[in-house]
């Protein structure tokens, strides 16, 4: 079935180092691929999202490119901050109608000053 | 995007009662989702919630440990029946949108509910 393969943590960083955590699927058809952010103490936030092949989602500094071909969406940012530590959820969205998020298992991410 | 107001935020139940947990959306939505978040794990989903149907469980979730209504399109209710410990976890419930050629999903912020 349709499955979420992420990098595991926990990713220790100082302040302005690049950011990768890597992400792959495995899914029949063209799912969505999202990420999404869980703060210390938050709820679940949308952080960015990719509906098909070559689209780029962005958001606060944070970029993640939809591959086909390696089957990957990889998250990136390009200069970390404090204030980014969280843990960070790769997610699909199944094909075929039932629209439910398949989640990876999460990586945690500190970022020290 | 839709606001969900879920409740209570957090409990510490007792073995062997039930806990049920609410979801109410500011807007009518056709799919309700509720997950479970164990301890330093991932988002498991527990079912799927579509008003006027019976909810449809993922593998390993059955009705009897994890009762669902869905009585309209803006409410839901997760029922954590015969808890043990193990039942320790953050619940969450989710809906899907579509909108202006686009969709999104939305989280409530968690009952984080504790066994003992």
């Amino acid at each position: 079935g349709d499955s979420v393969t992420q990098m595991e943590g926990p990713v220790t960083l100082s302040e302005e180092a690049f950011l990768t955590i890597n992400c792959t699927y495995t899914a029949t058809g063209y799912p969505s691929l999202f990420w999404y952010v869980q703060y210390p103490g938050e709820g679940l936030q949308l952080l960015l999202k990719a509906t098909k092949a070559d689209d780029k989602g962005s958001n606060k500094g944070f970029e993640a490119t939809y591959r086909k071909e390696t089957t990957s969406f990889h998250l990136e940012k390009g200069s970390v901050q404090v204030s980014d530590s969280a843990v960070y959820f790769c997610a699909l969205r199944f094909q075929g109608g039932s629209e439910k998020l398949v989640f990876g298992k999460g990586t945690k991410l500190t970022v020290n000053p | 995007s839709a606001v969900i107001s879920q409740k209570p935020s957090r409990d510490i139940c007792q073995r062997g009662t039930s806990l049920t947990i609410q979801c109410q959306v500011d807007s009518q939505v056709t799919m309700m989702f509720w997950y479970r978040q164990q301890p330093g794990q991932s988002l498991t989903l527990i079912a799927t919630a579509n008003q006027g149907s019976e909810a449809t469980y993922e593998s390993g979730f059955v009705i009897d440990k994890f009762p669902i209504s869905r009585p309209n399109l803006t409410f839901s209710t997760l029922t954590v029946s015969n808890m043990s410990p193990e039942d320790s976890s953050i619940y969450l419930c989710s809906v899907s949108q579509q909108g202006r050629g686009n969709y999104g999903y939305t989280f409530g912020s968690g009952t984080r509910l504790t066994v003992v």
